[in-house]
């Protein structure tokens, strides 16, 4: 199964809101309310932002916010600041034997 | 305080062997199901292998079933990945996950990571 589709980058200045978008499929994202989406910083592990495609753990800054319509899922980052630069990878249940699909991941720059 | 530590990374050549190990901590390890999540280097993270809170359910990527094999011992906290057969493209940080459940014991994602352990396959 092939990796959900993130575009490679994107860019805003301090304040501005972005929206990072994930295609699949209707086998995936399509099929289930598992998305998850995590932040990576160079070097560091993968932190939990998003999961059930708008829910936010205990902690995640209420400037994370989730949706999906169809087979795409899309994280939105308002107030954006410059800590927020870092890799987004978005996640989906995929079924079938219990597998899991990430996104190719997108590096978000703040001007 | 949740902490996952990996360990068995290592340089092995290709069609070689290695074992990687997580030991976890701050959290009751026997209730939750645990993922391996793996990273090549410079490329995103892939799913590779998930077991179930007794282990006897464990699911595998189609890039490595019948080459790795996850298992845990709820006794002594901890996973393990058994790597065999390696190839050059497995070549990756290996992450241990903890999966989060929702109130109807699906997993909603994978809330704690560890730092990885590096398997590099290459000749």
């Amino acid at each position: 199964q092939s990796a959900l589709t993130q575009p490679a980058s994107v860019s805003g200045s301090p304040g501005q809101s972005i929206t990072i978008s994930c295609t699949g499929t209707s086998s995936d994202i399509g099929s289930y309310n598992f998305v998850s989406w995590y932040q990576q910083h160079p070097g560091k592990a993968p932190k939990f932002m998003i999961y059930e495609v708008s829910k936010r753990p205990s902690g995640v800054s209420n400037r994370f916010s989730g949706s999906k319509s169809g087979n795409t899922a899309s994280l939105t980052i308002s107030g954006l600041q410059t800590d927020d630069e870092a890799d987004y990878y978005c996640c989906s249940y995929a079924g079938g034997s219990r597998h899991w699909l990430f996104g190719g991941g997108t590096k978000l720059t703040v001007l | 305080e949740v902490q996952l530590l990996e360990s068995g990374g290592g340089l092995v050549q290709p069609g070689g062997s290695l074992r990687l190990s997580c030991a976890a901590s701050g959290f009751t390890f026997r209730n939750y199901d645990m993922s391996w999540v793996r990273q090549a280097p410079g490329k995103g993270l892939e799913w590779v292998s998930a077991i179930s809170v007794g282990g006897v359910r464990t699911y595998y990527a189609d890039s490595v079933k019948g080459r790795f094999t996850i298992s845990r011992d709820n006794s002594k906290n901890m996973l393990y990945l058994q790597m065999d057969s390696l190839r050059v493209e497995d070549t990756a940080l290996y992450y241990c996950v903890k999966e989060e459940v929702n109130g109807e014991m699906a997993t909603i994602g994978f809330d704690y990571w560890g730092q990885g352990t590096l398997g590099t396959v290459s000749s």
